[in-house]
């Protein structure tokens, strides 16, 4: 199994600019989570989905960030317009929707927004 | 909401002493408890879970964890500790935020282990 894949690995962009992070859970898990991880503010769940539905999008910080799964095996979180504050590593995550809880990470996409 | 604390920002051990990293949880109800570690510009990986059963439980590269329940604690352990073993160590437990009808993980601050040479 490829894992968790995520793309880009890295983006550099200036403020304003419009940003789209990618994000292919594992074949056959039904829970997809988007994480944010920076030194100030560690690890924070921005939103997560079950079978392609958002469930809890609580933790998105406000309007400039969406998030979308339009299918099974793939998914978007959007920032737009970007700012500086958004600088951090993007993490998506995946688990099945039985019993077991623990999530798979992918790699991460690290975010730098000047 | 349930919650971990991980009291120790950082944990210097020397190569081939044991190592302990600490995680104590604030539950209602049964805990689910995992570890996972994060090497340098890489993802989270799943060490081990606790979920019922045996309070010793064994994970991935050698780690364990014991799960103590009079001390709501979940320490995570090695025996022998290897220099390929820094990296940061975070404590998690299963969670569920109100009106969400689904679990997710509530991870602690993580700790970073060093292992000295």
């Amino acid at each position: 199994d490829a894992g968790v894949i995520q793309s880009p690995r890295h983006e550099v962009t200036e403020m304003g600019q419009e940003v789209t992070l990618r994000c292919k859970p594992i074949s056959g898990h039904d829970y997809l989570f988007w994480y944010r991880q920076t030194m100030m503010r560690g690890l924070e769940l921005l939103i997560y989905f079950n079978n392609n539905v958002p469930i809890d999008d609580s933790g998105m910080p406000e309007d400039r960030f969406s998030a979308k799964m339009p299918n099974a095996s793939f998914s978007t979180l959007k920032i737009q317009p970007s700012e500086p504050r958004d600088s951090a590593v993007y993490f998506c995550a995946s688990r099945t929707g039985t019993g077991s809880y623990e999530q798979y990470f992918g790699p991460g996409t690290r975010l730098t927004v000047t | 909401a349930q919650s971990v604390a991980q009291p120790e920002d950082q944990v210097n051990v020397a190569e081939g002493n044991p190592l302990t990293v600490k995680c104590t949880y604030s539950v209602s109800g049964n805990p689910y408890l995992f570890w996972y570690v994060q090497y340098p510009n890489r993802g989270l990986q799943f060490l081990l879970k606790y979920i019922t059963g045996d309070n010793l439980v064994k994970g991935s590269y050698g780690f364990e964890a014991e799960f103590n329940k009079s001390q709501t604690s979940f320490h995570l352990k090695k025996p022998s500790a290897l220099v390929s073993d820094s990296a940061l160590y975070f404590c998690a437990v299963r969670d569920i935020r109100s009106g969400a009808g689904s679990y997710q993980l509530t991870f602690g601050k993580g700790t970073k282990l060093s292992v000295i040479p």
